[in-house]
């Protein structure tokens, strides 16, 4: 199965800065089917980007998905109040699903 | 609108079974992929594997092979799954997730059930 490590594990920033995340595929994702997805603290995950890089209905344009192949990265261009989250990859490419250990963007 | 919507929290003891159902409604129940997803406290998402409502076949994570059953019932709309020889370890939220219209990706998800393994 495709494992993915995301990194760093904790990201500490201030509002209105820029927030770059990383997820690693240890083999090629197929067709980029690859989705980022936001969690808050007692909600289920949240859909950001599905397919690398098209935002699902809804998401501000602060957020944008790019990368192909092994190498991904989701970045939030001026992080606000509110996109302050767990935030996780996972790959839809292979029969078998996973998802990277999470990324902790959390108040400076 | 699209819901899903879970059975209540669960406890259960070491060895036994918990069996979580995801009520949906709000679109065609045999037209797309449901998947469970699971998540220990504190700890990160894991995939558990998915459904096709309309045939009923089933792919399940390696990890839960021999342990999770994934049903549904398409006569109420419902998906369930059941995980067998329950350890502590198995102490999580479980969540139910339906792909999107345009992706594969999981748009819709039920509230989560929490089932707790305790002695």
């Amino acid at each position: 199965e495709i494992v993915l490590t995301q990194s760093p594990g904790t990201l500490s920033l201030s509002p209105g800065d820029r927030a770059t995340l990383s997820c690693r595929a240890s083999q090629t994702v197929s067709n980029n089917y690859l989705a980022w997805y936001q969690q808050k603290p007692g909600q289920a995950p949240s859909l950001l980007i599905s397919g690398a890089s098209s935002r699902a209905t809804g998401i501000p344009d602060r957020f944008s998905g790019s990368g192909s192949g092994t190498d991904f990265t989701l970045t939030i261009s001026r992080l606000e109040p509110e996109d302050f989250a767990m935030y996780f990859c996972q790959q839809y490419g292979s029969s078998l699903w996973t998802f990277g250990q999470g990324t902790k963007v959390e108040i400076k | 609108q699209v819901q899903l919507v879970q059975s209540g929290a669960e406890v259960k003891k070491p060895g036994a079974s918990v069996k979580v159902s995801c009520k949906t409604s709000g679109y065609t129940f045999t037209g797309y992929f449901m998947h469970w997803v699971r998540q220990a406290p504190g700890q990160g998402v894991e995939w558990m594997g998915w459904i096709n409502p309309k045939s009923g076949d089933t792919n399940y994570a390696r990890k839960f092979r021999g342990r999770v059953t994934m049903t549904r019932d398409t006569s109420i709309t419902t998906a369930y799954m059941e995980l067998s020889r329950l350890t502590f370890d198995d102490t999580a939220v479980y969540y139910c997730a339906r792909e999107g219209d345009k992706t594969p990706a999981m748009l819709y998800w039920g509230q989560g059930t929490l089932a707790t393994v305790s002695s």
